[in-house]
């Protein structure tokens, strides 16, 4: 199975800020099926991006995603108050059952 | 507008079999290229995908817990999931999900998610 490390485990930074988030996959993703969700307390996730850097239907620009292979990354350029919550990166492909990452909270 | 909604009981004691139903709208699981899922997250923990059925009645199962989940198309509208022997560990949020092969790479992904909910495992 295909497990994928989150870091950090929590960042904290202010309004207006760039947050870059990680996540490594322990084999190579070959069609890079990767994907991004956010999920605010209380709330169901809701997914940002897929194929590692496609952003998904209403998803605003300043989330981008990146990385192929076994190394991903989430930057969101400028923080807005309501992107304060957890991300959870998603392997989604291949024979190996879906799997999330343990999560990086993105705190104020 | 795609929108699911999980209901189910509240509290199940251990060994019971918990039964989840997923009510849908805004389409339908006889359209071709159409799944719905079933996800997990214990309280303050990761998500765990549980299991998966296509339009056309193939399932998966996530490996850990094949033995004691079950996904079945129910009405053109529903989806159930069943879990058996229920502990304490398996309290938490359930989540369906309504998947599509993403347009890039074709594997299917859980695009829009119900609200949850919250199933407390307790004698």
């Amino acid at each position: 199975d295909i497990v994928l490390t989150q870091s950090p485990g929590t960042l904290s930074l202010s309004p207006g800020q760039r947050a870059t988030l990680s996540c490594r996959a322990s084999q190579t993703l070959s069609s890079n099926y990767l994907a991004w969700y956010q999920q605010k307390p209380g709330q169901a996730p809701r997914l940002l991006i897929y194929g590692a850097s496609n952003r998904a239907t209403g998803i605003p620009d300043r989330f981008t995603g990146r990385g192929s292979g076994t190394d991903f990354t989430l930057t969101i350029s400028r923080l807005e108050p309501e992107d304060f919550a957890v991300y959870y990166c998603h392997q989604y492909g291949g024979l190996s059952p879906y799997s999330f990452g343990r999560g990086t909270r993105l705190d104020i | 507008q795609i929108t699911l909604r999980e209901s189910g009981p509240a509290l199940v004691k251990p060994t019971e079999t918990l039964t989840l139903t997923c009510t849908f709208s805004g389409f339908s699981l006889s359209y071709s290229g159409v799944a719905v899922g079933w996800f997990r997250q214990p309280p303050g923990k990761a998500l765990e995908w549980l299991a998966l059925v296509y339009w056309d009645d193939d399932k998966k199962y996530s490996p850990s817990l094949r033995t004691r989940v079950s996904i079945t198309k129910g009405s053109s509208n529903h989806v159930v999931l069943t879990m058996n022997n229920m502990n304490r560990v398996d309290t938490g949020t359930y989540y369906c999900a309504y998947f599509v092969p993403e347009p890039v790479s074709g594997y299917y992904l859980g695009d829009v998610w119900g609200q949850g909910a919250l199933v407390t495992v307790s004698s």
